[in-house]
C-alpha cells in the first residue's frame, strides 16, 4: 500500500516571504499522480497544484511551485510571495495511475502540514 | 461559489436517529466520494462510487449506508451512529481518475449526542 509523509506538522512564515512544505511518499508503482492540497478554516479542500509522475518538469501555477524528485521520492511544495490567505492545512495526497485493482480510484493524504503567515 | 454542494450544514442527531447527508455536482463527474474528517487530521476514504456503481468500500460500519441515485447525486445514510462517528463529512467528485483532482464541497459537520 502506498504511503504519503509529511513530516512538519507546522510551519510558519512572514508575508512576502517563500516558504517550502515537505512531503514524500512510498511506493512500488512507476505511473502515478500526486497533488497539493489545502484546507482553510472554511473546511473546503482546495487543489493547489498536480503532478504526473511521467512528466520531468515541475508543475508550476502562479506562486505555488513543486520540487518532484522521482528517485527520492519527493514532492515539496514552494510558496513564494506568501500571502495571509495562504494560511491553511496544506495536504499532500498520491493516486495510482494503473487501472483495475480495489483500491484504483483511491487518493491517499499525507498527514498535513499547519501553515501560519504571519503579517 | 463551490460546484459540489453538500447539505446540511450542521447536523446533530441522537444515537437512535435516521438521517441522510447530501449531495450534489453538475460538473458531468462520474466518480464521486465520501470521507471522514476529524479535526487537524487528513480526510479518510469511505466509499467511491464509479458510473453510480460501488467501487471502493473501506470497511465502513453497515451503520452508514451510502447510495448513488444518479451520476449528480450522492447520498450518506446514518443510522444507530455512535458519539465517535461525529466529524467532518466530505463529499467529492471527479473525472474517473486519473489525474482529474477531486472536487470538494463544504463539507457537513455532524455531531452524534
Amino acid at each position: 500500500a502506498q504511503t504519503v509523509t509529511q513530516s512538519q506538522p507546522e510551519m510558519s512564515v512572514q508575508e512576502a516571504e517563500t516558504v517550502t512544505l515537505s512531503c514524500t511518499y512510498d511506493t512500488s508503482e512507476s505511473d502515478y499522480y500526486l497533488f497539493w492540497y489545502k484546507q482553510p478554516p472554511s473546511r473546503q479542500m482546495i487543489l493547489v497544484i498536480r503532478q504526473e509522475a511521467y512528466k520531468q518538469q515541475n508543475a508550476t501555477e502562479n506562486r505555488f511551485s513543486v520540487n518532484f524528485q522521482k528517485a527520492a521520492k519527493s514532492f515539496s511544495l514552494k510558496i513564494s510571495d506568501s500571502q495571509l490567505g495562504d494560511a491553511a492545512m496544506y495536504f499532500c495526497a498520491y493516486r495510482s495511475a494503473g487501472a483495475g485493482g480495489t483500491s484504483y480510484g483511491k487518493l491517499t493524504f499525507g498527514q498535513g502540514t499547519i501553515l501560519t503567515v504571519h503579517p | 461559489d463551490t460546484e459540489v454542494t453538500q447539505t446540511p450544514k450542521h447536523l446533530v442527531m441522537g444515537m437512535t436517529n435516521k438521517k441522510s447527508l447530501k449531495c450534489e455536482q453538475h460538473m458531468g463527474h462520474r466518480a464521486m466520494y465520501w470521507y471522514k474528517q476529524k479535526a487537524k487530521k487528513p480526510p479518510e476514504l469511505m466509499f467511491v462510487y464509479s458510473y453510480e456503481k460501488l467501487s471502493i468500500n473501506e470497511s465502513v460500519p453497515s451503520r452508514f449506508s451510502p447510495e448513488c441515485p444518479n451520476s449528480s447525486l450522492l447520498n450518506l445514510h446514518l443510522h444507530a451512529l455512535q458519539p465517535e462517528d461525529s466529524a467532518l463529512y466530505l463529499c467529492a467528485s471527479s473525472q474517473v481518475f486519473g489525474n482529474s483532482p477531486l472536487h470538494f464541497g463544504n463539507g457537513t459537520r455532524l455531531t452524534v449526542t
